[in-house]
């Protein structure tokens, strides 16, 4: 059972460079989402999508851009790289929003430096 | 705005020795709870989640949990640490609608041989 697969695992960008985080599961969840952790903050949401076709921003949304064109796949696209990007990238999935409240399931994370 | 606070960015204990590591949120209503746990160079696992009936919940590698409205708690609860317990752990909060989960800043727990 593979859950939600991201790629790359890592990544060293150049500065003022475009990059795209993938991510897709194979669990039919609704809801999918974009994290970012960093020392001594935590996790900090920075997109959502609560079902295909719809997105919505999080807690630090400037720099990101997220699409979702179908259930499985939640790309995360950084257009113009800066260092403060520096971080671990984790994708992850949940049935949906309302009564039907799942937990949360997490990808392995993407480590991104940008130099 | 809900947040969530995790008393101590560092705990150590010895092998063998009880494990507490707390959590407490603000909400004007009861939310669902969770912790997880991450290993290093890994993702998030679930231990364990409160949503609705029995206020003590229990979880994987024997950790158990205590939802306390009145002190708006979730401290995480193990008898006998092991050496294996050795990693961060996060505690979480979600409402039924609308809401997205809600991090505290994690607990690096050490375990002492």
């Amino acid at each position: 059972i593979a859950g939600i697969t991201q790629a790359p695992t890592s990544q060293i960008l150049a500065a003022g460079r475009r990059m795209t985080l993938r991510c897709t599961q194979d669990m039919r969840h609704n809801a999918m989402y974009w994290y970012r952790q960093d020392l001594g903050l935590g996790l900090r949401l920075i997109h959502y999508s609560n079902t295909a076709g719809t997105t919505g921003k999080g807690e630090v949304p400037d720099g990101y851009s997220v699409s979702r064109a179908n259930t499985d796949d939640f790309p995360l696209t950084l257009a113009s790289a800066v260092p403060s990007q520096t971080s671990v990238y984790f994708c992850a999935s949940s049935i949906g929003q309302g009564i039907n409240t799942g937990e949360l399931f997490f990808g392995e994370g993407s480590r991104l430096t940008v130099l | 705005a809900q947040s969530v606070t995790q008393l101590g960015s560092h705990v150590s204990v010895s092998e063998g020795a009880l494990v507490l590591l707390r959590c407490n949120y603000s909400s004007s209503v009861p939310p669902y709870l969770f912790w997880y746990v991450q290993y290093p160079n890994q993702g998030l696992q679930l231990l364990l989640k409160y949503t609705t009936g029995a206020t003590l919940v229990k979880g994987i590698n024997g950790f158990e949990a205590e939802f306390k409205k009145s002190e708006t708690s979730f401290h995480l609860t193990k008898p006998s640490a092991h050496m294996s317990d050795a990693a961060e752990y996060f505690c979480a909060v979600r409402h039924n609608y609308g809401q997205n989960f809600v991090f505290g800043p994690g607990t690096r727990l050490s375990v002492l041989p």
